[in-house]
């Protein structure tokens, strides 16, 4: 009921490539969906976010697409560059007082 | 504008030792939150703070203790540690609650042995 599930574990994916990562949640009570970006030795940090209300945000080259019913929603990362190479976290959560994290995806971008 | 930082970097324990975690932020957040990140796990919400003087429990409370006397000051306690407290400490601050940005410090890696 609290778990977020999050796949892969790790991407490796060709520079100039799409970059796809997936999570799904389980408690429908969850209402803020965002995605940290953490390089090693750093602190995450707010790549985007999305609310149950749209299906689709997109800021630059990364997008999120939510399927509210299915209880899934998904990062895509257009044109991957060696620079996105990091550890990518999805998480859900409440207004207040509940934040499920993913356990993280590893991607790097090769040349 | 420092954001948020953490003190210590890095600290080493031994079992049954205790120690304070300090984190402070500038940019006057109402919302602090103490995480901890373990391999495989992603990030686990020990503690939060909803403005100063108030606190309350996340996913894994047991073990650490936390206060908030000042509004830019969010201050971690482990008062008798165990190996299994061995993690990678995070603090965030955030305007509003969970549901807005939150902005996590550098870390602080703690090896209890």
């Amino acid at each position: 009921q609290q778990q977020v599930k999050q796949s892969p574990q790790s991407l490796i994916v060709q520079k100039g490539g799409i970059s796809i990562i997936n999570c799904a949640y389980e408690n429908t009570a969850f209402d803020y969906f965002p995605w940290y970006q953490q390089f090693p030795g750093k602190g995450p940090a707010l790549l985007i976010a999305i609310r149950p209300d749209v299906s689709e945000k997109k800021e630059g080259r990364f997008t999120i697409s939510f399927n509210k019913s299915a209880k899934q929603f998904s990062l895509h990362i257009m044109d991957s560059q060696p620079g996105d190479s990091a550890t990518y976290f999805c998480a859900a959560s409440t207004s207040y007082d509940k934040v499920i994290f993913g356990p993280g995806t590893s991607l790097s971008v090769i040349p | 504008n420092a954001g948020v930082t953490q003190t210590p970097k890095f600290r080493v324990l031994k079992t049954g030792q205790s120690m304070t975690l300090l984190c402070a932020q500038d940019m006057n957040h109402e919302y602090m939150y103490w995480y901890r990140q373990d391999p495989g796990m992603g990030l686990r919400l020990i503690h939060y703070s909803v403005g100063e003087g108030t606190t309350a429990k996340g996913e894994v409370p047991d073990g650490y203790n936390v206060s908030r006397l000042k509004k830019q000051n969010f201050l971690l306690g482990l008062e008798s540690a165990a190996p299994s407290q061995t993690s990678v400490y995070f603090c965030a601050s955030s305007w509003g609650g969970l549901g807005e940005t939150q902005y996590f410090g550098p870390g602080t890696r703690l090896l209890v042995l």
